[in-house]
């Protein structure tokens, strides 16, 4: 769902341990998914994407895991680093035909050395 | 090869004056997309232009905002006669075609006093 002007939920974990990240969706008509990465005073980054016709999708150090049934998606990071510290925010596409993306509400992830 | 350029980074007006707000998106990339973040909230997305076009623009306010990005030159994001509730990051997005990976710019940062 959409933030409404709370602070950011946050996540704190150990440097070297695996940290989750959760965000539910809001329609389950979206059919493309993305986690950006943003650090402070900078735009949003790319981390990975997946689609609604797979439930996991690797990448470096990140996995994505979807599960339609419940509009939940989830972000693994392995072996966490002083430098993923940073907000997430998963986004959903509710158009095929373009990139009008529907961004949750963010987990700051602080990472503790 | 530059990423999305945006300027001002950072923009102060004071209530009532107008705000320019500029988009150079990637080489090669026809798409622009703008998105509004207010503090420890999610991108909200405003407006969907490629080149002499509006594609879509639900998530415009009716009034006071608009956006163009002409054939030759930047996208602009104008806000005319400010108020403090426009106080926000603006970001700027592009992508080659009007699906795929969405690259965003480093925003701009609009203070109304």
């Amino acid at each position: 769902g959409e933030s409404v002007g709370l602070h950011l939920p946050t996540l704190s974990v150990q440097e070297g341990d695996n940290s989750i990240i959760n965000c539910a969706y809001s329609n389950s008509a979206s059919d493309y998914f993305i986690w950006y990465k943003q650090e402070s005073g900078k735009g949003p980054q790319f981390i990975i994407d997946i689609r609604s016709n797979m439930d996991k999708r690797q990448g470096q150090r990140v996995t994505v895991l979807l599960n339609k049934t419940v509009k939940h998606l989830s972000l693994q990071i392995a072996a966490t680093q002083p430098g993923d510290s940073a907000v997430y925010f998963c986004a959903e596409n509710l158009d095929n035909a373009g990139n009008m993306l529907t961004f949750g509400g963010g987990t700051r992830l602080m990472v503790k050395p | 090869n530059a990423g999305v350029m945006q300027n001002p980074r950072h923009l102060v007006r004071r209530r009532g004056q107008e705000a320019r707000l500029r988009c150079s998106p990637m080489k090669g990339h026809s798409h622009v997309y703008w998105y509004r973040q207010l503090p420890e909230e999610g991108l909200k997305f405003m407006v969907y232009l490629q080149k002499e076009n509006i594609i879509d623009e639900s998530g415009m306010p009716k009034e006071r905002f608009s956006a163009e990005f002409p054939k030759e030159g930047p996208s602009i994001l104008r806000i005319q006669q400010v108020v403090r509730g426009d106080s926000a990051a603006y970001f700027c997005a592009s992508s080659q075609q009007g699906t795929g990976e969405l690259f965003f710019g480093e925003g701009s940062r609009l203070t109304v006093l």
